[in-house]
């Protein structure tokens, strides 16, 4: 069982917009940054957002972050089917240890 | 722009070792924290420890300490993950990824993951 909640499937019609949340505690995402990845099938992951809600070169700007609390967002605005893939969120817990959730498969219908 | 680029797929008999290797190139290999995540089939990411090459320092998952070893070779920008007693529960892709970190004498806190290696299928199986 992961640290971090995250819904196991979200979905929506192309061009749509999809929302993941991130659910932790104060002894993770509430005083740590937050990271998000996108992992297409039969692929390794590859960082969407960091610092809470900056993106890396390369990344359009259709994909968004947010963290308020203790609780990340991860936004996903105008849909495609390349977006299909699965996408966790990571962060540190003062457990000494990185904890992922345990990862949200985002649907285009 | 570093690209990590890990060994070939590895089949084990239960209770032996693996040794997977990542090789750094484009970057320079000192400045960097390299950590390593695996992911079982069919599951999510699960963080299994890093090394600070520059400062000599690995540290582990509480669920993997005794039982794996993280190691750099500074000559060759490659670093490697040794994991022990092999069972079927270690059947996993697991990944090398340089890790952006708050580095302060009390703690390592990560920012962010990237860029990740291919990965590397281990299959534990008798």
């Amino acid at each position: 069982q992961s640290v971090l909640t995250q819904p196991p499937s979200v979905s929506a019609a192309p061009g749509q917009k999809v929302t993941i949340s991130c659910s932790g505690s104060s002894s993770n995402i509430g005083n740590n940054y937050v990271s998000w990845y996108q992992q297409l099938p039969g692929t390794a992951p590859k960082l969407l957002i960091y610092d809470n809600d900056k993106r890396p070169s390369g990344i359009p700007d259709r994909f968004s972050g947010s963290k308020s609390g203790t609780s990340a967002t991860l936004g996903i605005t105008g849909l495609q089917t390349g977006d299909e893939a699965d996408y966790y969120c990571g962060t540190w817990d003062s457990s000494l240890s990185v904890v992922f959730g345990a990862g949200t498969k985002v649907t285009v219908l | 722009q570093v690209q990590l680029v890990q060994s070939g797929a590895e089949v084990m008999k239960p209770g032996s070792s693996v040794k997977v290797s990542c090789k750094a190139s484009g970057g320079t290999f000192s400045d960097y924290t390299f950590t390593w995540v695996r992911q079982a089939p069919g599951q999510g990411l699960e963080w299994m420890g890093r090394i600070i090459p520059i400062l000599g320092i690995a540290n582990f998952a509480q669920k993997f300490q005794g039982r794996v070893t993280i190691t750099a070779d500074k000559s060759t920008s490659t670093v490697y993950m040794e994991l022990s007693s092999l069972t079927s529960d270690d059947t996993a892709v697991y990944y090398c990824a340089r890790e952006e970190a708050l580095i302060s004498v009390n703690h390592i806190r990560p920012r962010w993951f990237d860029p990740w290696g291919q990965g590397t299928l281990v299959t534990v199986s008798s």
